[in-house]
Order: structure tokens, then C-alpha cells, then sequence
């Protein structure tokens, strides 16, 4: 157990809805990551948070959008959805996030299935 | 970014060590050597880090040369457990911020 936690656990909605991914970090972790999973792909990284302000942003689409709350929990917002998007989305943490040594805390993912 | 290249696949059988290579020519001052574990449809897992010489810890023992353009992941007497994608990362610093790339990883599938 990583410490972050991702609800929910799997979710399956159709093509054009909206769906909200939450992760709540490593208690006294300040930095959120978001990546997504394809399904035998590797790992694409898709946006950082900091304490509450973006800090790097990878290849999120522009139907995609996140935020970090003060209680640095953070949400990923995915709209308009496609069958592409059908994927495990991994929400980590790390202490800072500015480091070359930071280590990210991976959660369990939520799986979307998009019909 | 550094960009690494590492085999896409190895085989091993229980009880035998498996040492996968990674290679990172353009590996800048600054940066570190991660390697990460993930399990069919698990989240990665941190194994070990380092930025020269060697580093052992209770799970695997990690390998730099000097010129820091290759290193290794040492894997003791591996288990049907430790079948897995195993992605080694070269962490970089872009504008500041961490973002680390993970490449296509290693699937490493130990036989009884």
C-alpha cells in the first residue's frame, strides 16, 4: 500500500460524458502526478501539480483539465469522451516534485472503460 | 530530456539473477537513476535509486558505470513474483519541475 488512494476503483460511461478521477496524495506529500495507461502501453505522463498550482504539463489533451485543492487532494476531469480515451489512469505523489531524486508514490489506477 | 533504451523483454528462470540494462547516453550533471516495478494493472512501484558506483537495498542492487551513460538492475535470485514491466527512468529537471518520461519498460517473465 502506496499510501495514495484513487476512487473510484473502476468506472464505465459512454462516448461524450464527462467523468471526474479523484486521488488524495501521501499524507505530507505537496506534489500530484497524473499518467495514463493504454492498455499494454507504457506510462504516458499527463500533468503535475504543487501545492495547489500546476507545475509541468505533459501530452493532456484539451478536453482533459485537473486541479489540486488546498487539502491537496486533486481531481482529473476527462469531457467529451471517446473510445480512445478507455484507459488506467494513475494518479502519484511525491514530497516536492522538483527533484531529480523525488520519488512518486503510485495508487492503484482507475481503470475507465469508455462504451 | 535524457531518453533511455532498454530491452523490451527478458526471460529467467526462479532462483537464477537477471540483470537488466539500461542504457542513457545523453544523461545530464544533475540527474538520477530510477528504476520502477509495475505489476499487471498495478501502479508502479519505486525499487531503487542512484546517481554513481553501486547501490544495494534489501530488493535489488543497482550498477553505474563512471561515464553514467548505462546502468544496471540487479535482481538476486529472482521468484515467480518478480515477473513484471520494469522501467528504468533518468530523472531530469525541465524548467524546474520533475517530469519523469517512462519509457516502454522491460517485461521480464521468470519460469518456474
Amino acid at each position: 500500500d502506496s499510501g495514495v488512494t484513487q476512487t473510484p476503483k473502476h468506472l464505465i460511461t459512454a462516448t461524450g460524458q464527462r467523468v471526474t478521477l479523484r486521488c488524495s496524495p501521501r499524507s505530507g506529500d505537496l506534489s500530484v502526478y497524473w499518467y495514463q495507461q493504454s492498455l499494454d502501453q507504457g506510462l504516458q505522463f499527463l500533468i503535475q501539480y504543487y501545492n495547489g498550482e500546476e507545475r509541468a504539463k505533459g501530452n493532456i489533451l484539451e478536453r482533459f483539465s485537473a486541479q489540486q485543492f488546498p487539502d491537496l487532494h486533486s481531481e482529473l476531469n476527462l469531457s467529451s469522451l471517446e473510445l480512445g480515451d478507455s484507459a488506467l489512469y494513475f494518479c502519484a505523489s511525491s514530497v516536492e516534485g522538483g527533484r531529480a531524486t523525488d520519488t512518486q508514490y503510485f495508487g492503484p489506477g482507475t481503470r475507465l472503460t469508455v462504451l | 530530456l535524457a531518453k533511455t533504451t532498454q530491452p523490451i523483454s527478458m526471460d529467467s528462470y526462479e532462483g537464477q539473477e537477471v540483470n537488466i540494462t539500461c542504457s542513457h547516453n545523453n544523461i545530464a550533471t544533475n540527474d538520477y537513476i530510477t528504476w520502477y516495478q509495475q505489476f499487471p494493472s498495478q501502479g508502479p512501484r519505486f525499487i531503487i535509486q542512484g546517481y554513481k558506483t553501486k547501490v544495494t537495498n534489501e530488493v535489488a542492487s543497482l550498477f553505474i558505470p563512471a561515464d553514467r551513460k548505462s546502468s544496471t538492475l540487479s535482481l538476486p535470485r529472482v521468484s515467480l513474483s518478480d515477473t513484471a514491466v520494469y522501467y528504468c527512468l533518468v530523472g531530469s529537471i525541465s524548467g524546474g519541475y520533475n517530469k519523469l518520461i517512462f519509457g516502454a519498460g522491460t517485461r521480464l517473465a521468470v519460469h518456474p
